[in-house]
């Protein structure tokens, strides 16, 4: 199947710093990419959607200056997080589709911690 | 918009028992679903998925699901679970039309944990 590598895949920081997390479809064309935020013992939620050379759509509660997404290319999305703080510790997650596609393919995961 | 309940949040099941983990949705389009599992510190893994066609789906690490329109189910099935199972397992759906720009809707999950 089709791989998503996501990196970094742990990453600490400090607070008021910023960290970019990167996610890049290996072998197609990603026209779509989701960003995810898993609390621990929780289900995954969508932060935004990205789509290739356009705006990414935000989802309601998600503050998107503090979180910026740059999908400039059909095989690369990023997520920064801005002026981190302890709150902002969380498990990120990354997911493409491909047009035409059925399945959506996963990154690994990105662990932040802030401290 | 699109929902789904997995009823159970912690599955203990002794390792070379059948297993079934619950997942209901509701919609007002069609849809498709899938059954995801997760290793700690990994991302989403797909298991199986239902498009169209045949209710019964067969997926990887011998997991199969049914998809019941009537009764707005997909749970997912194991005939004999083994240690390496132990992980959290999300059900999925999201709108069958247009898929690639929709997002999926995910399910609370359920721990699966097996017994020795």
């Amino acid at each position: 199947g089709a791989v998503v590598s996501q990196h970094p895949s742990r990453v600490i920081c400090k607070s008021g710093t910023s960290v970019k997390i990167e996610c890049r479809s290996l072998d197609f064309q990603a026209t779509t990419m989701f960003w995810y935020r898993q609390f621990p013992k929780q289900s995954l939620m969508l932060m935004a959607t990205s789509n290739e050379g356009s705006k990414a759509t935000y989802e309601q509660g998600v503050e998107k200056d503090k979180f910026l997404i740059n999908h400039a290319s059909l095989t690369l999305s990023t997520l920064t997080v801005t002026s981190a703080h302890p709150e902002d510790s969380s498990f990120y997650i990354c997911s493409a589709t491909e047009q035409g596609g059925t399945e959506a393919f996963f990154g690994q995961g990105t662990r932040l911690t802030v401290v | 918009a699109q929902s789904v309940t997995q009823l159970d949040s912690q599955v203990p099941v002794f390792e070379e028992a059948p297993v079934e983990l619950r997942c209901n949705y509701s919609s007002s389009v069609s849809v498709y679903l899938f059954w995801y599992v997760q290793y700690p510190n990994q991302g989403l893994q797909l298991l199986l998925k239902y498009l169209s066609g045949s209710t019964l789906v067969k997926g990887i690490n011998g997991f199969e699901a049914e998809f019941n329109k009537s009764q707005t189910s997909f749970h997912l099935r194991k005939p004999s679970v083994h240690i390496s199972d132990t992980a959290e397992y999300f059900c999925a759906v999201t709108p069958g039309a247009n898929f690639g720009n929709e997002k999926l809707t995910f399910g609370t999950g359920t721990r699966l944990t097996i017994i020795p």
